[in-house]
């Protein structure tokens, strides 16, 4: 079946660095991904969907500045977290979808666990 | 009022017992809808979807829709330990249709307990 990696799984950081966290779809080519996040207790939110070589589309509520998304290449696409800060801390987690051959499955990611100090 | 609504429970169930899980949503923009099962640490995996009223049957699982309520369900027979898990209903508005309409508004998931 179609896989798809997070790195990293967990990362603590300071509050006001930034953190990257990348998501590969690893036997298949993810014409679009999507990112979503999820705070203890709540459901899984969507953040934003990425399509390959354009801009990200961003939900309501979303700082486009401050979680910056790049999809350069059909296997990869990163989220960077600007300037954290505590209240960023949550369970980010990444889904890819092939619009060739694999139907409109999204598969997802494991997950990053970010705790911001 | 959340756009989708799920009972978190735990739900808890002796082992062969059928199972049903439940969800209601307020948007009727939503058109395409789907179960995941998710494993503690791991990422949520597809177990049923579709896109019509009616019932939709693969092996031990049975998903439902009915649009007219806004109501989605899935049930699971002769369940097993195995399928402990959390299960997350999820629905989008589109579907390859671009932007943001393709994302999946998800419920806060209902943690199922089978006890052997």
């Amino acid at each position: 079946g179609a896989v798809v990696s997070q790195h990293p799984s967990r990362v603590i950081c300071k509050s006001g660095t930034s953190v990257k966290i990348e998501c590969r779809s690893l036997d298949f080519q993810a014409t679009t991904m999507f990112w979503y996040r999820q705070f203890p207790k709540q459901s899984l939110m969507l953040m934003a969907t990425s399509n390959e070589g354009s801009k990200a589309t961003y939900e309501q509520g979303v700082e486009k500045d401050k979680f910056l998304i790049n999809h350069a290449s059909l296997t990869l696409s990163t989220l960077t977290v600007t300037s954290a800060h505590p209240e960023d801390s949550s369970f980010y987690i990444c889904s890819a979808r092939s619009d060739r051959g694999l139907g409109n499955e999204q598969f997802f990611g494991p997950g990053t666990r970010l705790t911001v100090l | 009022q959340k756009e989708v609504e799920q009972d978190p429970g735990p739900l808890s169930v002796p082992e062969g017992a059928i199972v049903s899980l439940n969800c209601t949503y307020s948007n009727s923009a939503f058109q395409y809808f789907m179960w995941y099962r998710q494993y503690s640490r791991k990422g949520p995996e597809l177990l049923m979807y579709t896109y019509s009223s009616g019932n939709k049957e693969d092996g031990r699982f049975t998903a439902q829709v009915d649009k007219s309520s806004k109501y989605i369900s899935l049930f699971i027979r002769d369940s097993q330990p195995s399928d402990s898990a959390t299960y997350l209903c999820a629905m989008s508005r589109g579907m390859y249709s671009g932007g943001g309409a393709d994302g999946l508004t998800f419920g806060k998931g209902t943690h199922l307990i089978i006890q052997p």
